[in-house]
Parts: C-alpha cells; sequence; structure tokens
C-alpha cells in the first residue's frame, strides 16, 4: 500500500532548463509535504517544504507546488543546474509534532551540461 | 552546529551476529527516528523516539529488531541474529520539538549494514 508515490523513476534534463518533479499522495490526513534531495552513500537532504494550507511555496530557483483536489504534488527548479542531479524524495507527514514521513520511490534527476 | 551523526558509517556482519547503529541527534532535538532504505527503494518508517521513550515503532519488525534513546548519550538500533534481508541502509532523523507545527526532519549520513 504505498501512499506516496512518484511515478516517474528517472528525468533528464539539459542545464538551465526546467526541471519538474512529480509525486502523488493517496491518504487524505497528510497535510504536511517535503522534498528531499540525496546524493550516493549520503542522507537525504532537506530542500523545501510546503503546508496543506498553501499551494504554492519558493525558495531561490526551488518551487514545490501543492493541488490538494488531485492529491498531487510538484517540485520545479529553474534553471537546472548539473550539480542538481541527484535522486529526488518526496515525503508526506501529518501536521502534529513528532510524526513519522512516509516517502515516495524517488526520481532520479539527471541535469546534462 | 554539528548536524545528524550516525556511527559507524558502514557495517559488516555475518550471519546470526548482532548489529548496533548510533545515532546522535543535532544539538537541541529530541525526537529521534529511524528510516531503512532498501537498494532501489524508498526510505521506510521504522521507529520514532524522544528521550527514554518509544513514542511509535508501528514500522519495527516485530522480532530482532530493537530501538532506545536513553538519557544520555546517543539512540540505538540493535538487530539481533542478523539475516541476509537486514542488508540495507539505516538512516537516522531528527527534529526539534513544537506543538505548533510539523517539523522538518534532518538526516544523518546512513549507516549501510552489509550481512554475509
Amino acid at each position: 500500500d504505498q501512499q506516496v508515490k512518484q511515478n516517474s523513476p528517472s528525468l533528464s534534463v539539459q542545464e538551465g532548463r526546467i526541471s519538474i518533479l512529480n509525486c502523488d499522495y493517496t491518504n487524505s490526513m497528510f497535510d504536511y509535504f517535503l522534498w528531499y534531495k540525496k546524493y550516493p552513500a549520503e542522507g537525504p537532504t532537506f530542500l523545501i517544504s510546503i503546508s496543506s494550507i498553501k499551494d504554492k511555496n519558493e525558495d531561490g530557483r526551488f518551487t514545490v507546488f501543492l493541488n490538494k483536489s488531485a492529491k498531487h504534488l510538484s517540485l520545479h527548479i529553474v534553471p537546472s543546474q548539473p550539480g542538481d542531479s541527484a535522486v529526488y524524495f518526496c515525503a508526506a507527514g501529518v501536521n502534529n509534532a513528532g510524526n513519522m514521513l512516509t516517502f515516495g520511490g524517488g526520481t532520479r534527476l539527471m541535469v546534462k551540461p | 552546529n554539528a548536524g545528524v551523526m550516525q556511527n559507524p558509517r558502514h557495517l559488516v556482519r555475518r550471519r546470526g551476529q548482532e548489529a548496533r547503529l548510533r545515532c546522535s541527534p543535532m544539538k537541541g532535538h529530541s525526537h529521534v527516528y529511524w528510516y531503512r532504505q532498501l537498494p532501489e527503494e524508498g526510505l521506510k518508517f521504522m521507529v520514532y523516539l524522544q528521550k527514554e521513550n518509544i513514542i511509535d515503532e508501528s514500522g519495527m519488525p516485530k522480532e530482532r529488531f530493537s530501538a532506545e534513546f536513553p538519557k544520555e548519550g546517543p539512540s540505538i538500533l540493535r538487530i539481533q541474529q542478523v539475516v541476509r534481508g537486514d542488508s540495507a541502509a539505516y538512516f537516522c532523523a531528527s527534529s526539534p520539538y513544537s506543538v505548533w507545527s510539523a517539523d522538518t526532519q534532518y538526516f544523518g549520513p546512513g549507516t549501510r549494514l552489509t550481512v554475509l
């Protein structure tokens, strides 16, 4: 029972273009969403989050969009850089302190110079 | 402010041995979480602890796995009588206490357990 799904295992984009990573969830109790970036042999690094009271959150080159009715969120990276090449995980949680996160399976992003 | 620390980074055990994985949360963080990542998969929640208390262990296998977060010292994830299927990357995360909002979890570098 996968409550958080990232349907694209990989994505390849050209440097300077936009990268769009998608995530779908099924549990309507989730009200807090995060994106993590992971390099090989390292732990996930927090990128950006969004609460369900918002539909957009922006931080520099990274923007997360949330569509609650569709239970869908996406991460936009503009412009993409070769250093962005990594595995990106979407995660979801419930807005109380100390709740576990449920992760998607990850999308491997490759940004070509 | 040091990040979440985990040791060892790599651990090799033979079937039937015990594995002990340690996690020191970020300074000021009182919540610790353990996740497991099998090859080519996402991270799966195992257990959530606060000092001296297990809050949620719904993701822990029923046998051979245990976790603690003592009053002093790091959190320990213990796997007894390891089997090959336990080979995975084990990540620890920590977050600060907050009544008002969900807190971002910050991850350590992980311990890669290999069972021969």
